[in-house]
């Protein structure tokens, strides 16, 4: 069955450091997000990529966040200059269309934890 | 502002005792509801989508429905290994999905 994959699926990292989380979306789908879960919060909306450009994004998706399609199969999310409180579990999902199939499928997470 | 409210966060169930989970929104221009399965440390995993007030979804042992302003995710003769958090989220006319905190079901043997 056709699944998201992300890696890694632990990140560490020094506060101030760039990372780039990675992410294959499921081949068919068109529509691709980023979401994020602090631990014992809620998954919160990060941001959506459709034809090479931000959809939406969410006012955590500040100036330090960048997403790319660097090719025909992967999508990054990049942090800048990483803070303590960007530790969190990173979903990449994708989506089919924004049709009646809008269905988001989530990979398995990348566990940042900035130190 | 879009609001999702999971009742109760925690369930815990003896083997074969049917229960509900509740899940209450406010969005407006609902395009859809999502019930999403997360196992600890995973990704969420779809479950169901519901569409409009009326409607019902089954799969193996859980049960889907929907009204104007909540939906239940009926479990029946729940095993251990639907022990997990259930996940609901609904989706308004920009297509992001908002989640509510989810309800921890514990299933024992």
């Amino acid at each position: 069955e056709p699944e998201v994959t992300q890696t890694p699926s632990h990140q560490v990292t020094q506060m101030g450091q760039e990372v780039i989380l990675r992410c294959v979306p499921i081949s068919n789908h068109l529509y691709f997000y980023w979401y994020r879960q602090i631990l014992g919060q809620k998954v919160e909306f990060l941001v959506s990529f459709y034809n090479n450009e931000i959809s939406e994004k969410s006012e955590i998706f500040d100036d330090q966040f960048s997403v790319e399609r660097p090719d025909g199969s992967n999508f990054t999310l990049k942090i800048r200059s990483t803070k303590l409180e960007d530790s969190a579990m990173y979903f990449c999902a994708s989506s089919e269309s924004r049709g009646r199939n809008t269905e988001a499928f989530f990979g398995q997470g990348t566990r940042l934890t900035v130190v | 502002e879009d609001q999702v409210t999971q009742s109760p966060e925690a369930l815990r169930l003896q083997e074969g005792e049917s229960s509900s989970l509740n899940c209450s929104y406010t969005v407006s221009g609902l395009r859809g509801l999502f019930w999403y399965r997360q196992d600890p440390g995973k990704g969420p995993e779809f479950l169901f989508t519901l569409y409009s007030a009326g409607e019902e979804k089954e799969k193996e042992r859980l049960k889907a429905t929907l009204t104007k302003k909540e939906s239940f995710l009926h479990i029946t003769a729940p095993k251990p290994e639907d022990s997990a958090t259930y996940l609901c989220a609904v989706q308004a006319h920009d297509y992001k999905l908002s989640f509510g905190a989810g309800t921890t079901v514990t299933v024992r043997a």
